[in-house]
C-alpha cells in the first residue's frame, strides 16, 4: 500500500542549530513529494515540493529537501533553525498530479533558546 | 495569488446535531476539492475528493450519508457533518487545486475547527 512515514514524532533542537526531519515513502514508481508546515492553531502551508527532476529542492524560509530514490526518502533540512520554526511538519506524497495527497503522521519540532 | 478561505474558523455543536462548513477559492479555478480531517494528535485523513462535473469519491470509513459534500461551481464547496459526535471533533481542512493545470498543487485553507459537546 502507498504510505508516508515520518519516524520521529518529536524533534527538539537549539536555536541556530541545523535540522533534519526524516520522511520515508512507499509508492510504486516515483511519487510527487511535499513538505507542509502547520503552525499552532492554523492550517497547512506548503514549504516545498518535488516533481521528478533535480533531487534537491529549495523551499521557503531556508528549508530544503533531498529526494533519494535508493533510500525512498525525502528528508527536510535547514542549516540554522529559528524559534519561529516551532511547528508541526508534515511530509506528503501523491502518485501523480491528479491523485490524492497522502500525509505522514507529522513531526513536532520544538526549538530551545 | 491562489487563496482558499474556510468558514467558520471554529464552531461548537451539541452532540447529535449537524454543522456545515464552507470553502471558497479565490484567484484560481477549484476544479478539484479535497476535504481532510485532522483528529486531535493525529495526521490528516482524506474524507473525500470532489471534482466538478464528476462523482464525489469518498475514502474508506467516510460516507456521503455522514459527510455530504457540495461542489456546485469552480470557486465553492461545502461539507456538512451530520449527527456529530465526540469522535468527529478536529480540524477540517479544505484543499483546492486546478485539475487542468499542470504542476498544480493543492492550496489549503486554515481549516474549520469543530468541537462537539
Amino acid at each position: 500500500a502507498q504510505s508516508v512515514t515520518q519516524p520521529d514524532a518529536r524533534v527538539t533542537v537549539s536555536e541556530g542549530a541545523s535540522l533534519q526531519l526524516r520522511c520515508k515513502y512507499s509508492y510504486f514508481g516515483t511519487p510527487y513529494l511535499f513538505w507542509y508546515v502547520q503552525y499552532p492553531r492554523q492550517g497547512l502551508q506548503l514549504l516545498l515540493k518535488y516533481y521528478p527532476g533535480d533531487p534537491v529542492v529549495q523551499g521557503v524560509n531556508g528549508f530544503e529537501a533531498e529526494f533519494s530514490k535508493s533510500n525512498s526518502s525525502f528528508h527536510l533540512r535547514k542549516a540554522s533553525v529559528h524559534w519561529s520554526d516551532w511547528a508541526v511538519y508534515f511530509c506528503a506524497a501523491s502518485s501523480g498530479s491528479f491523485n490524492k495527497l497522502t500525509f505522514g503522521a507529522g513531526t513536532r519540532l520544538a526549538v530551545c533558546p | 495569488g491562489a487563496l482558499v478561505y474556510q468558514y467558520p474558523r471554529r464552531t461548537i455543536c451539541k452532540s447529535g446535531t449537524s454543522m456545515r462548513m464552507e470553502c471558497q477559492a479565490v484567484g484560481f479555478q477549484a476544479t478539484s476539492v479535497a476535504w481532510y480531517r485532522q483528529s486531535p494528535q493525529k495526521t490528516f485523513e482524506l474524507i473525500a475528493l470532489s471534482t466538478v462535473n464528476s462523482a464525489i469519491k469518498y475514502e474508506q470509513n467516510f460516507t456521503q450519508e455522514k459527510f455530504p459534500i457540495s461542489h456546485p461551481n469552480l470557486s465553492f464547496s461545502s461539507m456538512t457533518v451530520l449527527n456529530a459526535y465526540l469522535e468527529d471533533r478536529g480540524l477540517y481542512l479544505c484543499g483546492a487545486r486546478d485539475h487542468w493545470g499542470f504542476y498544480s498543487d493543492y492550496t489549503f485553507g486554515s481549516g474549520t475547527r469543530l468541537l462537539v459537546i
